[in-house]
């Protein structure tokens, strides 16, 4: 069945570093990719999603582009925050008229001052 | 804010007793979700609903059960709690943007089943 495999955290940055999550997936179909965030203690919230090949997701500095030939959606910001530090779960539905959610495992990021 | 509320927040309990947990929209959206979250595994779909008095199993549902009477409550219960089952669970809507689902998450609730 369909999948989604992310890089094994913590991830620990200083503040203005780079950052990457790696998200691969697997799927048969042609899914909708997203990348949802939950700071301590909340719920999760959507970040950004890419629904088709070569769309590039973008919100509050972070980007992601949909990569079917490598089937991947890596996450990426050029300059984090202390105030970023959260876990980064990237998900897939099957296709873009379905309702599912495939999560991976999560990816917790620390920023340190 | 998706106007999304899970009662109760926390909740301690004794194996063996039954546990209902309670999600309630404000949206009249028709699809609403159970995940539970536990580290190393993101959150895994419990039950789903389609409607009033339409559900469906997701990956993790033994030991479930839910009911959707009205389409602004979905509830969650633990017919008889065990350890296993101590989680955060998450409620979530899924409205339609006119180019794909997207799903909006309650705040959580955590359950501890001693």
């Amino acid at each position: 069945g369909d999948s989604v495999t992310q890089m094994e955290g913590p991830v620990t940055l200083s503040e203005e570093a780079f950052l990457t999550i790696n998200c691969t997936y697997t799927a048969t179909g042609y899914p909708s990719l997203f990348w949802y965030v939950q700071y301590p203690g909340e719920g999760l919230q959507l970040l950004l999603k890419a629904t088709k090949a070569d769309d590039k997701g973008s919100n509050k500095g972070f980007e992601a582009t949909y990569r079917k030939e490598t089937t991947s959606f890596h996450l990426e910001k050029g300059s984090v925050q202390v105030s970023d530090s959260a876990v980064y779960f990237c998900a897939l539905s099957e296709r873009p008229g379905y309702n599912k959610l495939i999560f991976g495992a999560g990816t917790r990021l620390a920023v340190h001052p | 804010d998706a106007g999304i509320t899970q009662s109760p927040r926390h909740k301690v309990t004794e194996t063996g007793t039954p546990v209902t947990l309670r999600c309630h929209q404000t949206e009249n959206h028709r699809y609403m979700y159970w995940y539970r979250q536990d580290p190393g595994h993101g959150l895994r779909l419990i039950h789903y609903s389609y409607g009033v008095k339409d559900t469906d199993k997701g990956e993790v549902s033994d030991g479930y059960s839910v009911s959707r009477s009205k389409t602004e409550d979905f509830l969650l219960t633990l017919e008889s709690a065990t350890s296993s089952q101590t989680s955060v669970y998450f409620c979530a809507i899924s409205p339609w943007t006119g180019e794909s689902y997207e799903q909006y998450f309650g705040p959580g609730t955590r359950l501890t089943v001693t």
